[in-house]
């Protein structure tokens, strides 16, 4: 089946320190949504993209959909406190499998005041 | 953005009961919502695929007759998990399709078995 790939695992920063993490895959997928989930809580979408190449902001947040379809950045500047979470990519291929959703592992991240 | 809505939050239940959790979608129509299971410090494990009006599909290795799903309408989805044992406990998650495909999360339910 379908494979993601999200490193790293963890983070620990400080506040107004940039962020980057990624999601590659084994195989292509059509769409890529990028998730933060607080404790206790869903997950809630940040980032949506549905074309190769494509480049999204969401405030400090930026995500890019790569060129191959088997990878997607999400980048985070000058964080803060309540950027602390966890970061979920997700991956929606095409064909029998239309409107699944396979998940990254998860990105912890912390940020020290 | 939609909003879904899953309730309850939490809910805790003795050993042998059954649990009901509703997935609402408030604000948007979904023929088809997701079910989630979440272990601690992990990431989203889909159950099932709930379709509207029609028979649920199953992930391999999830067991339907314990994990009954309905759909009766294109803003209600329901999970009941039936005869709970304790490792059922877990956090459960659903999800909607909504406009240009994008997923939506409910808060999620806390099931914990006693």
């Amino acid at each position: 089946g379908q494979q993601l790939n999200q490193s790293p695992q963890s983070m620990f920063i400080q506040e107004g320190e940039d962020v980057s993490m990624n999601c590659t895959s084994s195989s292509i997928f059509n769409t890529w949504l990028w998730y933060k989930q607080d404790p206790g809580e869903g997950p809630v979408l940040l980032i949506a993209l549905y074309k190769a190449g494509e480049l999204t902001s969401n405030g400090r947040l930026t995500a890019q959909f790569g060129i191959t379809r088997k990878d997607s950045f999400l980048n985070i500047s000058a964080s803060i406190p309540s950027d602390v979470g966890i970061y979920f990519c997700a991956g929606r291929a095409g064909g029998t499998s239309y409107g699944k959703l396979t998940f990254g592992q998860g990105t912890i991240l912390t940020v020290h005041p | 953005g939609a909003v879904v809505s899953q309730h309850p939050s939490r809910v805790i239940c003795k050993s042998g009961t059954s649990v009901k959790i509703e997935c609402r979608s408030l604000d948007f129509q979904a023929t088809t919502m997701f079910w989630y299971r979440q272990f601690p410090k992990q990431s989203l494990m889909l159950m099932a695929t709930s379709n509207e009006g029609s028979k649920a599909t199953y992930e391999q290795g999830v067991e339907k007759d314990k994990f009954l799903i309905n759909h009766a309408s294109l803003t209600l989805s329901t999970l009941t998990v039936t005869s709970a044992h304790p490792e059922d406990s877990s956090f459960y998650i659903c999800s909607a399709e909504g406009q240009e495909n994008k997923a939506f999360f409910g808060q999620g339910t806390r099931l914990t078995v006693v």
